[in-house]
C-alpha cells in the first residue's frame, strides 16, 4: 500500500484564493511526523510545515496551515491567499522512526499554478 | 538556519568517468543524511541513508557499489556515481537532519547528465 497519496495531479487557483491540496497517508506507527515541502522549478525543496502525530492543534505557519484529520488520516496543506509566487510542485511527506532511524515516504506531489 | 548546500549544482561528464556530489550542512550538525533520485516530473525516490560513523543503508534496488556514499563528519556527506552512464542522469538531492530536528532539510540539488 502506499504510504503518502495525494490525488491531485495539478490544480489550478485565482490569486488572492484558498487552495487546499490533499493528502492521506497510511501507517500503523503511533509516532510518525507529517511534513508538506514545495518545490518550484528551481528544483530546491522548501520546507513548509510539520505536524507531529501527537499534536492537538492543527499546525500553521504563516499563509500555510495544516488540517490534520488523525481518524482520517489525513493531512491536507491549505494555503490561503494565493500569490504568483505560490505556482510550484507540492510534496506531502511521513516520517517513520526515531533518532537515527528515520525514514521519509513522499507522495506523488500537486502542481498547483496560481492564475493573476 | 538550517542551511544545506550541494556541490557541484550541475555535472556534464563522459561516459565511464566518476562524478562527486557533495553535501554540507553548514549551521548545524547532520547526524543523518539522505540521498534521493529525482527524474523528470516524479516524486523523489529515496536511494539511501547514511548516519554519522556508520555505512549508508540503502534502498532495495539501489546498487552499493555504484553509487559510493560517505558521511565522514557530522557536516559533510558525498555521494559517487562510478562509472556513470546515460542512464544515471538525473536530478539528485540530498537533505540532512539534526538529532533533534523534526524535519529534513534539502540541499538545492545537483543535475547530472552523462553523455
Amino acid at each position: 500500500a502506499q504510504k503518502i497519496t495525494q490525488t491531485q495531479p495539478g490544480m489550478f487557483v485565482q490569486e488572492k484564493e484558498a487552495v487546499t491540496l490533499d493528502c492521506t497517508y497510511d501507517t500503523s506507527d503511533p509516532s510518525y511526523g507529517l511534513f508538506w515541502y514545495k518545490q518550484p522549478s528551481s528544483g530546491e525543496m522548501i520546507f513548509l510545515i510539520y505536524q507531529g502525530s501527537y499534536d492537538q492543534q492543527n499546525a500553521t505557519e504563516g499563509r500555510y496551515s495544516l488540517n490534520f484529520q488523525k481518524a482520517r488520516k489525513s493531512a491536507n496543506l491549505v494555503i490561503s491567499a494565493s500569490q504568483l509566487g505560490d505556482s510550484a510542485m507540492y510534496f506531502c511527506a511521513m516520517r517513520e522512526g526515531q533518532g537515527n532511524f528515520n525514514k521519509f515516504y513522499f507522495g506523488s506531489g500537486t502542481k498547483l499554478n496560481v492564475k493573476p | 538556519g538550517a542551511v544545506v548546500s550541494q556541490h557541484p549544482s550541475w555535472v556534464i561528464c563522459k561516459s565511464g568517468t566518476s562524478v562527486k556530489i557533495e553535501c554540507r550542512s553548514l549551521d548545524f550538525q547532520a547526524t543523518t543524511m539522505f540521498w534521493y533520485r529525482q527524474f523528470p516530473k516524479q516524486s523523489l525516490m529515496l536511494m539511501a541513508t547514511s548516519n554519522e560513523g556508520s555505512k549508508a543503508t540503502y534502498e532495495q534496488g539501489v546498487e552499493k557499489d555504484k553509487f559510493l556514499i560517505n558521511h565522514a563528519s557530522l557536516t559533510l556527506s558525498t555521494l559517487t556515481v562510478t562509472s556513470a552512464h546515460p542512464e544515471d542522469s538525473s536530478f539528485y538531492i540530498c537533505s540532512a537532519m539534526g538529532q533533534y530536528q523534526e524535519t529534513q532539510y534539502f540541499g538545492p540539488g545537483t543535475r547530472l547528465l552523462v553523455l
